[in-house]
């Protein structure tokens, strides 16, 4: 069974920095590529980037970029996102979705991290 | 970056009713296209991919389908538990876009 297991929900304080962890289990990790993506409460659903889990090479949304860092642990089949300086507009919940790359779409995702940016 | 135009923003249906949820890129996508449900609180579940091929484990009263350049979910004879909110992908080109969301209630 496929699972993605997310970190748990984070406070932090404006201008720092978040690494929020997926770690998943029961397909080859290797093999796929991982998306992280953003939604603000009530709001859509933004794509951040990816990472493709055998050797971490990387695509970003332009938005994004310099806000989000995408790595990879194979030994442990998990995927990171490094937020940085962050925000009030940061607030949110983040999933990290296995990337059918080929077919352009999210086959399963994690169950989401909520992230408070507040003082 | 590609928009997606999703309609209705919101529908309220009945039970057993058939509902179709229509999305419209804005430039060509082939088929790269998928629908997703949101129930509060969870992480969106893929229904549809490619345009028209259901996930696995997805009911078959949900369908897909592609018109020109338009796309469209329905769900037959509608349930209690597919009220939640429906999302179209669009995956052809970088940055992949969601559409804005329908909001599917019972009536």
């Amino acid at each position: 069974e496929v699972q993605l297991q997310q970190s748990g929900a984070e406070l932090v304080k404006p201008g720092a920095s978040v690494k929020l962890s997926c770690k998943t289990s029961g397909y080859t990790f290797s093999n796929y590529y991982m998306s992280w993506l953003k939604q603000m409460p009530g709001q859509n659903i933004e794509w951040i980037g990816n990472i493709y889990g055998g050797n971490g090479g990387t695509g970003y949304n332009q938005k994004f970029k310099g806000k989000a860092t995408l790595t990879v642990d194979k030994s442990s089949s998990t995927a990171y996102m490094d937020l940085s300086s962050l925000t009030s507009e940061d607030s949110a919940v983040y999933f990290c979705a296995r990337t059918q790359n080929w077919e352009g779409c999210f086959d399963y995702w994690g169950q989401g991290v909520m992230v408070t940016v507040s003082s | 970056d590609i928009q997606m135009t999703q309609s209705p923003a919101s529908l309220s249906a009945s039970l057993e009713e058939i509902v179709t949820i229509t999305c419209q890129p804005s430039q060509d996508i082939g088929n790269y296209l998928s629908w997703y449900q949101q129930k509060p609180g969870k992480s969106p579940q893929l229904l549809i991919h490619s345009a028209t091929s259901l996930a696995d484990g997805v009911p078959s009263r949900f369908s897909g389908s592609r018109s020109g350049t338009q796309y469209s979910l329905k769900i037959n004879r509608l349930q209690v538990e597919d009220t939640g909110i429906y999302y179209c992908l669009q995956g052809y080109s970088a940055p992949w876009t969601f559409g804005g969301g329908t909001k599917l209630e019972l009536k």
